[in-house]
This record gives C-alpha cells, structure tokens and sequence, in this order.
C-alpha cells in the first residue's frame, strides 16, 4: 500500500483557512485517498474522499493534481473547535485482504484563538 | 441513527487478568474493524471481519489476544493474561460496503489500564 507523509504538527487561528498537505509519491492507479478527523478521547471521523482533481462537501475540499501524487485537505474558515489529528490515508476499495489501510501519526492541527 | 458503541469506556484491571471488549457496529455494516491506539500514536491495525469470510488475524500482537463476530453484528475483544503493554485504547470501526479504504465509522473507543 502506498505510504503517506504529512507534517507532524501545525498551528493557525481562527478565521484563516488551513491546508494540510500528504505526500503519497508511490499511490497506485486504483488508490483513493481518504482523510480522517480525530478529536481527543474520540475515533477517528472520516471527512473526505477522492480520487482526482477536487472533491468539496460540507466540511472539506480535497485537491488533487494531475500525477495524484499529493493531496491537500482545505479547511474553509477554521474554529478553535477543529483542533484535532488529521490522517491521510492512500488504499484502493479492494476487497482482498491483504489491502489494508494504515492510519499514521497524522497531523496535529491546533487552531490558536 | 445509532453509531458504533464500545463498551465499556474505560476499563482498569490488574496484570494477569482476562478481559473482554465489546463492539456494536452499525447495524447492516458487513465489514468491522478492530485497532489499537496508544497515547499520541497512529492506530495499529488488530483483526478484521469482512461478511461471512474467515476474519483477518494478522495484526493480532500475540496469541494472547482473540476476537470473534456473533451473527456478523457484535464482536468481542478478548485479550487473555493481560500485560502492562497492552494498555491502550481499543477503537472499533465498521463499514457499511466491504473494502479496504471503505469510509469507517468509528466508536469512542475503550481505554485499558493494565495495573
């Protein structure tokens, strides 16, 4: 499966839109890239999911260039509120089962008053 | 509608001891998830049960640690002779169409506090 890399931490402040972007050099022809929200003493919360160019829904957008190579989460307008770990995440819809996602370290997005 | 509910929340017990989690996914969610989070790290992947197939052990950390999937809805958690290492917290997930990058939808977790 293809590995991901996003950075480890990053802080803003309310009001300002938040970009987290995953490096996923070697993500195959069938890989989705799925983002998931996770707030302290809670599980993960899926946010996203998309294959190519860009996907928007109530909470997120998700970019994707061309070569899909790397991704970016777009949080619109960020509240104290959205301080959480974010995990990118790279796998197909595959039913074998040997096609598990892994779920890194993530990102931990903290919003600064 | 109703998530996936873990049970209990948080659980102590002494090192030796047998003890049993519980998850209830979703209901109609074919495919549940078992992980294992410990403080400021990822999740580790555990045991998967996807429809009527044998379920996928191989996350499993040691023979001491077994879970089974009652009428492809409930599934238990059972880590037997308990170690300090095992304290973490237990998440459960399920989804609604078999697949390995499938959405899942996740409980709260149970915290496990080995003394």
């Amino acid at each position: 499966l293809a590995k991901t890399t996003q950075p480890i931490s990053m802080d803003s402040y309310e009001g300002q839109e938040v970009n987290i972007t995953c490096s996923h050099n070697n993500i195959a022809t069938n890989d989705y890239i799925t983002w998931y929200q996770q707030f302290p003493s809670q599980g993960p919360r899926f946010i996203i999911q998309g294959y190519k160019t860009k996907v928007t829904n109530e909470v997120a957008s998700l970019f994707i260039p061309a070569d899909r190579k790397s991704s970016t989460l777009s949080l619109p307008r960020v509240s104290l509120s959205d301080t959480a770990v974010y995990y990118c995440l790279v796998g197909p819809h595959s039913k074998n089962r040997d096609d598990k996602i892994i779920f890194g370290k993530g990102t931990r997005l903290h919003i600064l008053p | 509608g109703a998530g996936v509910s873990q049970s209990p929340s948080n659980k102590v017990t002494e090192k030796g001891k047998d003890v049993e989690l519980r998850c209830d996914p979703i209901s109609g969610h074919t495919a549940l998830y078992w992980y294992r989070q410990s403080l400021g790290q990822g999740l580790e992947f555990l045991i998967y049960f996807q429809g009527n197939s044998a379920p996928d052990k191989s996350g499993l950390p040691s023979d001491r640690f077994s879970a089974e999937r009652t009428g492809g809805s409930v599934s238990t958690l059972t880590i037997q002779r308990t170690q300090q290492e095992d304290s973490a917290v237990y998440l459960c997930a399920s989804s609604l169409v078999q697949g390995a990058n499938q959405p899942q939808h996740f409980g709260d977790g149970t915290r496990l506090s080995i003394l």
